[in-house]
């Protein structure tokens, strides 16, 4: 079966320093894989998505995510974070064509 | 804004009684799906309507149904409500079949709480 799994389920860092937020996938198929985020009392908007043209894929807000096949993975990272990154961010796979499996989530807490 | 409406935005109904969500998609979008986020599942596939036809079924109780009118929007109906169908109901949209074919834009929820 096909799966995202996101390691940690809240990850803290400072203004300024990398984010770093580790999802790995589970696929008999090459995957369609996405970035979302969640900020308060919102709905899921995308940050990104690989589709198989490029490894490395860059969204919005600075962020960006490698997929790596050997590892099974697609993190997402950003240089220097910002205040407004504080958000809960969901790895997702397209299981078929026609829905989602999203992770857990994992919520991201910027310190000033 | 992403241009999904969802209504009510909050509800709060006692066990055994019936709701219906409501989700108006994108403008030109064929393709509804209702998520279901908790605390202890995540968030979790229901189901998925393309232009009025169900297409894909997720892990959707039998006590829940849903449907997409012609007009395109599309109702979730849950009943027999129980205490653990509290949650956050989402409705999302896209242009097309597939997720790949198009990013899916979310709704901000329908917050159900069961007492």
């Amino acid at each position: 079966a096909q799966s995202v799994t996101q390691l940690g389920s809240h990850v803290s860092v400072s203004e300024g320093a990398l984010v770093l937020l580790r999802c790995n996938y589970s696929s008999s198929v090459p995957p369609y894989l996405f970035w979302y985020v969640q900020y308060p009392n919102q709905g899921l908007q995308l940050l990104l998505k690989y589709t198989s043209a490029a490894t490395l894929v860059k969204g919005i807000n600075g962020f960006e995510a490698e997929f790596k096949k050997s590892e099974t993975s697609f993190h997402l990272t950003k240089p220097s974070a910002h205040m407004s990154d504080a958000a809960e961010y969901f790895c997702a796979l397209e299981q078929g064509a026609q829905k989602l499996v999203f992770g857990q989530g994992t919520r991201l807490t910027i310190n000033p | 804004d992403s241009g999904v409406t969802q209504t009510p935005k909050h509800l709060i109904t006692a066990t055994g009684q019936r709701v219906t969500l409501r989700c108006s998609p994108r403008s030109g979008d064929l393709s509804v799906y209702w998520y279901q986020q908790s605390l202890d599942q995540g968030l979790q596939f229901l189901i998925q309507y393309y232009n009025g036809e169900e297409r894909a079924k997720g892990n959707i109780l039998e006590r829940f149904s849903a449907q997409q009118f012609p007009d395109l929007h599309s109702e979730l109906n849950l009943s027999s409500l129980e205490l653990g169908d509290s949650a956050l109901y989402f409705c999302a949209s896209s242009v097309g079949l597939g997720a790949h074919t198009g990013e899916l834009f979310f709704g901000e929820g329908s917050r159900l709480t069961v007492l």
